[in-house]
């Protein structure tokens, strides 16, 4: 199956600070989506991203399918940006055709007052 | 149009009990994945049902598990006996002809 990579594991940042986050994936997708769960487990959507460039509010992101990679950036970071954020792909050519999703090892952010 | 629904939203139960998660997809989707994420781990695939069909659930932990998909509608998954290990938080996922899966918002699910 489709091997998905995270870096860093773990970031530690003062408010007001820029991040990058970074998604690997071993095969080619069709499906690329971002997501953060909160401190609470609650998984929320950030971006349904196979390829290009998407922004929303502080937060952006690209994909670059053609070299298997996806950036996530965040801005001006706060405190509630805390969390973990996962990659998740899907629909590689070995996938069978299903459409579920294989997610990334995350990435664990705390944003420090 | 409503997103993915699952309740409750957090359940605790003692180890031994049964425990019954409920998911509603969004309208139409014939496409409905469970996964979960236990002890701060990685978030894994449990099972695909599409429609009321199970396609794969070469995720499923064990047999203590049973997850169904009544008239290709809402799903279930039921743990019996739960296990102190059950402890995670379960996320339903549903999608149609495309790629993008859709996430509720997940159950936190709770065994002492």
């Amino acid at each position: 199956g489709i091997q998905v990579e995270q870096s860093p594991p773990d970031l530690i940042l003062q408010e007001g600070a820029n991040s990058t986050l970074r998604c690997n994936f071993s095969d080619s997708v069709n499906n690329l989506q971002w997501f953060h769960q909160n401190p609470w487990g609650q998984l929320i959507n950030l971006f349904y991203i196979p390829s290009g460039t998407k922004q929303n509010g502080r937060l952006s992101a690209t994909t670059v399918a053609t070299e298997r990679y996806s950036l996530l950036y965040i801005s001006s970071s706060q405190t509630t940006d805390s969390g973990v954020y996962f990659c998740a792909v899907g629909g590689g050519l070995r996938s069978g055709g299903y459409q579920k999703v294989t997610f990334g090892t995350g990435t664990k952010l705390q944003v420090l007052p | 149009e409503a997103g993915v629904t699952q309740f409750p939203s957090h359940s605790v139960i003692e180890k031994g009990q049964t425990v019954t998660l409920r998911c509603d997809p969004i309208s139409g989707h014939d496409n409905l994945y469970w996964y979960r994420r236990v002890m701060g781990k990685e978030i894994k695939f449990l099972l695909h049902f599409v429609k009321e069909s199970k396609q794969d659930e070469s995720g499923m932990p064990n047999n203590r598990f049973l997850a169904e998909r009544t008239g290709g509608t809402y799903s279930t998954l039921k743990v019996q006996p739960a296990e102190l290990e059950d402890s995670g938080v379960y996320f339903c996922a549903s999608s149609h002809y495309y790629p993008e899966a859709f996430f509720g918002q997940g159950t936190r699910l709770t065994v002492v």
